[in-house]
């Protein structure tokens, strides 16, 4: 069974703080790796996905990624009360299975102004 | 340019009703998912098509579920009959056949069974 594991949260932290996801996956062999933010109620939306070793920055976003120790990582830089929400990782599995997204359970991020 | 289109937004049903889900997808997207989520589950995909082709329908818990694309631009996911273990959101998704595979959802049926 392959897998993609996350904290559940809840991730407190102060607004302007930086708020650190993290996420582990089992598939050696994934190749894509993508965040997407929901609010409560709604539709998971993209926000970054990167599929090469090292950071990738988008905005406040900045996503990392460690393909050796199998965790991607994201970070919110300048956090703010909008940004409350749960935070999807989600992740491409090899060879056949490579269109399909395995997502883990998410984590829910608290900024508290 | 519109986003995946669901219908309906909210389902109340009785058990043992059939229950029908709709979605459009994006415009050029040749590629479509049908998602479940819940609190203890989290977001688990049930079907998906290439070119309007089921390519794996391993996550379709029982034969009570069941779906369709008999064109690019329509699936449907069928329930019948329902049972109050079925309650969940219910996402569609697409995304091209090119690019780094992302995919984007729709607003999601949240579907009751009682």
């Amino acid at each position: 069974q392959k897998e993609v594991e996350q904290n559940s949260g809840p991730l407190s932290v102060p607004e302007g703080a930086i708020a650190s996801l993290n996420c582990t996956y089992s598939d050696r062999g994934s190749q894509s790796f993508f965040w997407y933010r929901q609010y409560s109620g709604k539709s998971p939306e993209l926000i970054m996905f990167i599929y090469s070793n090292g950071d990738k920055e988008d905005g406040r976003f900045t996503a990392q990624l460690n393909k050796a120790s199998q965790y991607v990582s994201l970070l919110i830089r300048d956090s703010q009360p909008s940004d409350s929400a749960t935070y999807l990782c989600a992740v491409t599995l090899s060879g056949a299975g490579s269109y399909q997204l395995t997502f883990g359970k998410g984590t829910k991020l608290s900024v508290i102004p | 340019d519109a986003g995946v289109i669901q219908s309906p937004r909210h389902e109340v049903t009785e058990m043992g009703q059939e229950v029908t889900l709709r979605c459009k997808p994006i415009s050029g997207h040749n590629s479509l998912f049908w998602y479940r989520q819940t609190m203890m589950r989290g977001l688990e995909l049930l079907i998906y098509f290439n070119n309007n082709v089921p390519i794996d329908d391993s996550g379709m818990p029982e034969d009570r579920f069941s779906a369709k694309m008999p064109n690019a631009s329509f699936s449907t996911l069928k329930i019948q009959p329902s049972e109050p273990r079925d309650s969940a959101v219910y996402f569609c998704a697409s995304r091209t056949g090119t690019g780094v595979y992302e995919q984007y959802f729709g607003p999601g049926t949240r579907l009751t069974v009682t």
